[in-house]
């Protein structure tokens, strides 16, 4: 199993374009979350999706739009990149993962370090 | 709102020292809480995770408490080793919630 896979691994953006982020488990997993890391400020909820077909806002949604293209894709799309877009995006899936020791731990991939100039 | 306070931001020891982390949170409703582990330029690692009827989970050289009714939990790390050099996070998530609460983290370091 592959886990949690992340791409791109490094992006850089100029102020007002646009990318996804994409994302993707195999561990057939009902719940996807997106997150951004910041110095200082831990890790912050953007937005997550409970199951296929949902998605819910999360800390801090402003600025991103997500889809739940199926139970194994969740992507993250930044419409118009802003320079405090920057940050390191982690992606996590939620459950049980064979040989894994506990229920409804998650489980990270690692991460796309985007820059927005 | 569920806050999430790690104390010290950043903690230095010699190698074979036995060390505490600390977690606090402000809301006892909670599910569970984990411990996770995060490497420099990598994502997170689970390393512990307590129910809330639970006290105390072990793993090998980690073990983690929970005190609900005091709003803390903290990570012991036995022996320490350089390969224990990480930041640990610790989260926490709420009862009927799907999503998590994270403290800020403690870099560590352990020094040969």
């Amino acid at each position: 199993n592959a886990g949690v896979t992340q791409t791109p691994k490094f992006q850089v953006l100029k102020t007002g374009q646009s990318m996804t982020l994409q994302c993707a488990q195999d561990m057939n997993h009902n719940s996807m979350y997106w997150y951004r890391q910041d110095p200082g400020m831990g890790l912050r909820l953007i937005y997550y999706s409970a199951s296929e077909g949902t998605t819910d806002k999360g800390e801090v949604p402003n600025g991103y739009n997500v889809s739940r293209l199926n139970k194994r894709e969740f992507s993250l799309r930044l419409e118009s990149a802003a320079p405090s877009q920057t940050s390191v995006y982690f992606c996590a899936s939620q459950g049980i993962a064979a040989g894994g020791p506990w229920t409804d731990t998650q489980y990270f991939g690692p991460g796309t370090r985007l820059t927005v100039l | 709102k569920q806050e999430v306070t790690q104390i010290p931001a950043a903690l230095s020891v010699p190698e074979g020292e036995n060390l505490v982390l600390n977690c606090s949170f402000t809301d006892s409703a909670i599910y569970n809480l984990q411990w996770f582990r995060q490497d420099p330029g990598k994502g997170l690692t689970s390393l512990l995770l307590i129910q809330s009827s639970q006290r105390e989970q072990t793993s090998g050289r980690l073990n983690a408490s929970l005190d609900k009714s005091s709003g803390r939990s903290t990570l012991y790390i036995a022996a320490s080793q350089p390969g224990d050099s990480a930041t640990y996070l610790c989260a926490v998530r709420l009862q009927g919630a799907q999503k998590l609460v994270f403290g800020q983290g403690t870099r560590l370091t352990i020094n040969p």
